[in-house]
């Protein structure tokens, strides 16, 4: 499985934008990206993927390097809600659908 | 509506004792996974069930672990005279698609903290 390598932890002032980047140079041409989150004491939560294109959704923007070797996921403005460890994951079409998980990065949010 | 759900919350097992953890999927999903959470690491798959069927079970660590989805809902996952290595937080997921289509998402349950004294 091809794997993905992000900073350990970040900081961010709330009502800030975050860049949280993740590097995957590894990455198949049919591997999608994934993007969960994990609340302290919760289970992770899905936050956004993409293919190729970068994506928009409700919570958050997905920015995908033109070689697909790294991607970038933005949070346009913290909030303290927003602390919370954040996991790049590959998926590739022909595994099953397990996410394999790593270690993530741990997101501070100052008020 | 009503999302993934897990029972009990928490779990205190003495060492050799069996514990069998429940998880409650989202209403017609098809998918349904299991990982496990050890403190301070993202989690790790165990095992995958399409419907009642078992498709994968390679993350399960050993033959003390079994999980089972009879009817294609609920399912349970068991683990047999338990050991300290197994204190965790045991995760399960469920999602709409089937195994290949990558494009659902999983929703998690709150998870089940087991520790074993």
């Amino acid at each position: 499985d091809a794997k993905t390598t992000q900073p350990n932890s970040m900081e961010s002032n709330e009502e800030e934008p975050v860049h949280l980047p993740c590097n995957h140079s590894t990455i198949s041409g049919t591997d999608y990206i994934h993007w969960y989150r994990q609340l302290p004491s919760q289970g992770p939560e899905y936050v956004i993927h993409g293919l190729t294109s970068n994506v928009n959704n409700r919570m958050a923007s997905l920015a995908i390097a033109e070689d697909r070797k790294s991607s970038t996921l933005i949070l346009h403005r913290a909030t303290l809600r927003d602390a919370a460890v954040y996991y790049c994951i590959l998926r590739a079409p022909l595994n099953t659908d397990k996410l394999i998980f790593g270690t993530g990065t741990r997101l501070q949010v100052f008020p | 509506g009503a999302g993934v759900s897990q029972s009990p919350r928490y779990k205190v097992a003495k060492r050799g004792q069996d514990v069998a953890l429940r998880c409650d999927p989202i209403s017609g999903h098809v998918s349904l996974f299991w990982y496990q959470q050890a403190l301070g690491q993202g989690p790790e798959f165990l095992t995958y069930f399409q419907n009642e069927a078992q498709l994968d079970k390679s993350g399960l660590p050993s033959d003390r672990f079994f999980a089972e989805r009879p009817e294609g809902s609920v399912s349970t996952l068991k683990i047999q005279r338990t050991q300290q290595e197994d204190s965790a937080v045991y995760l399960c997921a469920s999602s709409q698609g089937i195994s290949g289509d990558l494009s659902y998402e999983q929703y998690f349950g709150p998870g089940t903290r087991l520790t074993v004294t």
